[in-house]
């Protein structure tokens, strides 16, 4: 199975800076199918960007992905109170989909 | 819009069966283009995918090798649901659930999660 490494684990940032979220991969995510979450506490989590840079329905722009094979990033380009939380890689190119550990945004 | 809703206990004994059903709305567990799965959340295992159920002209399913000796996932399609049985748990087994659905794996829609914990 594809193991996924979230990296940082935690991200301490001001509203307005930007985030910069990594997702390494054991091997290869087949089609580069690999999608960002976003989880806050009490909540489900909710798809951000699927097949590495296609943003959700609903998504707003300052929401990007990026990458190929086993290296992906997620960019928040300008910190909103509402996006700090936790967020998680996944890919689901191959069987079983796997997720990574997460990292969380948390206010500075 | 797709919604699930979870139901089942949130206490279980050990040694006995964990089951929990999930309702659809806005689509069908009999869905061509879809599959319902079954996701579980802990501190200490993370986001865990536990397995599937399908239908491509006739049901499948798929599940992760960590419980495939102990899960059981069915769709009803009289209710329109999909359930959850998952056999033997121990408190490794306590975890939120989520049912999901994936459209070509990718994972769009979840339930509002239930808290399941394995105590006597």
């Amino acid at each position: 199975e594809i193991v996924l490494t979230q990296s940082p684990g935690t991200l301490s940032l001001s509203p307005g800076e930007r985030a910069t979220l990594s997702c390494r991969a054991s091997q290869s995510v087949s089609s580069n199918y690999l999608a960002w979450y976003q989880q806050k506490p009490g909540q489900a989590p909710r798809l951000l960007i699927y097949a590495a840079s296609g943003r959700a329905t609903g998504i707003p722009d300052r929401f990007s992905g990026s990458g190929s094979g086993t290296d992906f990033t997620l960019t928040i380009s300008r910190l909103e109170p509402e996006d700090f939380a936790v967020y998680y890689c996944q890919q689901y190119g191959s069987s079983p989909l796997t997720f990574g550990g997460g990292t969380k945004v948390e206010i500075k | 819009q797709v919604q699930l809703q979870q139901s089942g206990p949130g206490l279980v004994k050990p040694s006995q069966t964990l089951s929990l059903t999930c309702a659809i709305s806005g689509d069908s567990v009999s869905s061509n283009s879809a599959a319902w799965n079954w996701i579980r959340q802990s501190p200490s295992r993370g986001l865990e995918w536990l397995g599937r159920t399908y239908y491509r002209s006739k049901w499948y399913n798929d599940y992760a090798v960590s419980v495939k000796s102990r899960i059981t996932i069915n769709p009803d399609t009289s209710k329109n649901q999909f359930s959850l049985q998952l056999n033997s748990v121990t408190p490794e087994d306590t975890a939120v659930y989520y049912c999901t659905r994936d459209a070509g794996w990718l994972i769009d829609y979840w339930g509002q999660g239930t808290l399941v914990t394995v105590s006597s």
